[in-house]
């Protein structure tokens, strides 16, 4: 079975610019999750699909981060635009069930560099 | 709030020492907690969880006992091993709701031959 894959590894990007991250979760995973490091810093909740639907984005930062999806598959996530401060690592996690003790499987991460 | 607050790091040690990274959490509910690696050049894998107060999670030879009066979680291992190098992260999970982890900040562990 494959494990959760994120698209692409790395990303260097100039402030100002848009930078859309893909994540595949493992295949029938209803949960979708994506987090965030930044700067060696703890690893830090952004959102949580269940399925197609936002079930909690608390931990987005700003509006210029837009989670999505479609057709409760894959999810891409969008800084548009990028700011300094949006380097770090990205992750995305995928479980099966919702709630109770399944544990959350991550992809290797996103590593997002903005100059 | 909830929070997880790990030992800081860098640790070293050396081959076959024992290991323990201390780990305590605030929550406001049950929650379940973790311990997750990563090894370098890759993604966080889990290594070890507990459900309920006094469980042990145990794996690859690291233990980890689920304290509710002391709010802790260490991670320990008898004898460490050149691969064990890595950075580890202690997790908690609530059980309630979305059940997103919040992690502790990481730990760089460093064993020497």
């Amino acid at each position: 079975e494959a494990g959760v894959t994120q698209f692409p590894s790395h990303s260097v990007i100039e402030k100002g610019q848009t930078v859309t991250l893909r994540c595949d979760p493992i295949s029938g995973h209803d949960n979708l999750y994506w987090y965030r490091r930044v700067m060696g810093k703890e690893i830090k909740f952004l959102l949580h699909f269940v399925k197609e639907s936002k079930q909690d984005e608390s931990g987005m930062p700003n509006n210029r981060f837009l989670a999505e999806r479609t057709g409760g598959t894959y999810s891409t996530l969008k800084v548009q635009p990028a700011e300094l401060e949006d380097s770090g690592v990205y992750f995305c996690a995928s479980s099966h069930h919702r709630g109770g003790t399944d544990t959350q499987y991550f992809g290797p991460g996103t590593r997002l560099t903005v100059l | 709030g909830n929070s997880v607050t790990q030992m800081e790091g860098p640790v070293t040690l050396s081959e076959e020492a024992f290991l323990t990274i201390n780990c305590t959490y605030t929550a406001t509910g049950y929650p379940s907690l973790f311990w997750y690696v990563q090894y370098p050049g890759e993604g966080l894998q889990l290594l070890l969880k507990a459900t309920k107060a006094d469980d042990k999670g145990s794996n690859k030879g690291f233990e980890a006992t689920y304290r509710k009066e002391t709010t802790s979680f260490h991670l320990e291992k008898g004898s460490v091993q050149v691969s064990d190098s890595a950075v580890y992260f202690c997790a908690l999970g609530l059980i309630q709701g979305a059940q997103k982890l919040v992690f502790g900040q990481g730990t760089r562990l460093t064993i020497n031959p």
